[in-house]
């Protein structure tokens, strides 16, 4: 079935650089990339997706890229603020559709 | 508009015991999916409904089960509990089915599970 690797699995940044997630994924059928933000004590929040006819998107601090031939897609937070400091978590919606299958997971942590 | 609201929030059990958890989706949304979240295992799918149909299942025994009403409000029912089975359980709502194109999904704050 679908696999998901996502790295790093923590990631501490200063405030105002940028950070970055990647995420690869086994099925080359997959079609739909979305990100996830959670923070303590809520549930996981879209904050960006990408379908496999686009190479990227962009969301003013976020953006997302895909390499349908590597792949992968990457999560990319420029000027971070200590907002930003959640659990941030990829998925993958196989081409067969039904369910998503998430990535592990990221704790960025953004230092003032 | 109000987003996903999950009740109750928090629970305590007891193992061997059953629990039943329940789910109210965005106004309009007719497709309800449940996850389960565990430190160990990370976000793993639970099943899909919509239009009071199971359309999806993942690789959960046939202890967790749900259903949807005609107001696509769901519940989730996991019965004889183990301690396993303690977990963030999240409810997720979307226009469509997962199965078409349009699949945004929008998580609830969860229902937190403690199996003791």
């Amino acid at each position: 079935g679908e696999n998901v690797e996502q790295h790093p699995s923590t990631l501490s940044v200063q405030e105002g650089d940028s950070a970055v997630i990647k995420c690869t994924y086994s099925d080359s059928a997959s079609n739909y990339f979305p990100w996830y933000k959670q923070e303590l004590g809520k549930g996981p929040q879209l904050i960006i997706d990408i379908r496999s006819n686009v190479g990227e998107k962009k969301d003013q601090r976020i953006a997302v890229t895909l390499n349908k031939t590597a792949k992968h897609f990457s999560l990319h937070i420029t000027e971070t603020q200590p907002e930003d400091s959640a659990v941030y978590f990829c998925a993958v919606r196989g081409a067969q559709g039904g369910k998503l299958i998430f990535g592990q997971g990221t704790e960025l942590s953004v230092k003032p | 508009k109000a987003g996903v609201t999950q009740t109750p929030r928090y629970l305590i059990k007891t193992r061997g015991q059953q629990v039943t958890l329940s789910c109210s989706p965005i106004s309009g949304h007719r497709s309800v999916s449940w996850y389960q979240q565990t430190p160990g295992q990370g976000l793993q799918f639970l099943f899909e409904y919509f239009s009071e149909t199971q359309r999806n299942k993942g690789n959960f025994p046939g202890r967790f089960s749900g259903r949807q009403f005609s107001n696509s409000r769901s519940e989730m029912n996991v019965s004889t509990l183990e301690l396993g089975d303690s977990a963030l359980y999240l409810c997720a709502s979307s226009l469509a089915s997962l199965t078409s194109g349009k699949v945004e999904q929008y998580f609830g704050p969860g229902t937190r599970l403690t199996v003791t």
